[in-house]
């Protein structure tokens, strides 16, 4: 199974582009990378998913390496309430399929 | 609109006492699920419900009884419950089970357990 690595935590500035990494070196070729975050006390909140080509849409970016082993979430512009949990997570028929299994994550703080 | 609720926000129970959980989405997904979290953790996986029949229990305890009355709807049915228990209940939907459904996920009940 695909498993995922992601720094314990991360400080970022406000209105500065949080860049936040996600090791996944044993990704097979069917397996999509999610992110997920999860502010304090509230349930988690999807943000983007992917295959193989970077993905974007109004919350973040999704850059793919090309050999698909890493992934970066951007978040462009952080505001003080980006301040969460970040959840990367590998799914694919071989990795729990439609479970969703959830790593320690990467806890990003954002500072005035 | 990508909306599930969960009710109640919080709940306090007794070890002896009988109480549920309720789940709701109106998006029409015809997947749910049922994720525990214990403080400082990551939300861990107990039941999923597909096309209203349950598809995959976690192995959990028979104190915690899933049940699933409609399309829009999953109870998570509590009984003699123990202090460790008291986590964060997280409800959530998708379209499918298909891997490449996106879960939509609730606010949470937080349950404490006297």
């Amino acid at each position: 199974d695909a498993k995922t690595t992601q720094p314990t935590s991360m400080d970022c500035a406000e209105g500065r582009a949080a860049n936040l990494p996600c090791n996944h070196s044993t990704i097979s070729g069917n397996e999509y990378v999610y992110w997920y975050r999860q502010i304090h006390s509230q349930g988690p909140q999807y943000i983007i998913h992917g295959l193989k080509n970077n993905e974007t849409n109004e919350m973040a970016s999704l850059i793919i390496t090309e050999d698909r082993k890493s992934s970066t979430l951007i978040l462009p512009h952080a505001t003080l309430r980006d301040t969460a949990v970040y959840y990367c997570i590998v799914r694919g028929p071989n990795t729990g399929g439609f479970k969703t299994i959830f790593g320690a994550g990467t806890r990003l703080f954002v500072k005035a | 609109d990508t909306e599930v609720t969960q009710t109640p926000k919080h709940l306090v129970m007794g070890m002896t006492n009988k109480k549920s959980l309720k789940c709701e989405q109106h998006m029409g997904h015809r997947a749910m699920y049922w994720y525990k979290q214990k403080a400082k953790k990551p939300p861990e996986l107990m039941f999923v419900y597909s096309y209203e029949k349950l598809s995959i229990n976690e192995s959990v305890p028979s104190r915690f009884s899933p049940e699933c009355p409609n399309s829009s709807l999953l109870n998570l049915h509590l009984h003699a419950l123990q202090p460790e228990d008291s986590a964060l209940y997280l409800c959530a939907s998708s379209q499918g089970t298909g891997f490449t459904e996106t879960q939509y996920f609730g606010p949470g009940t937080r349950l404490l357990v006297l």
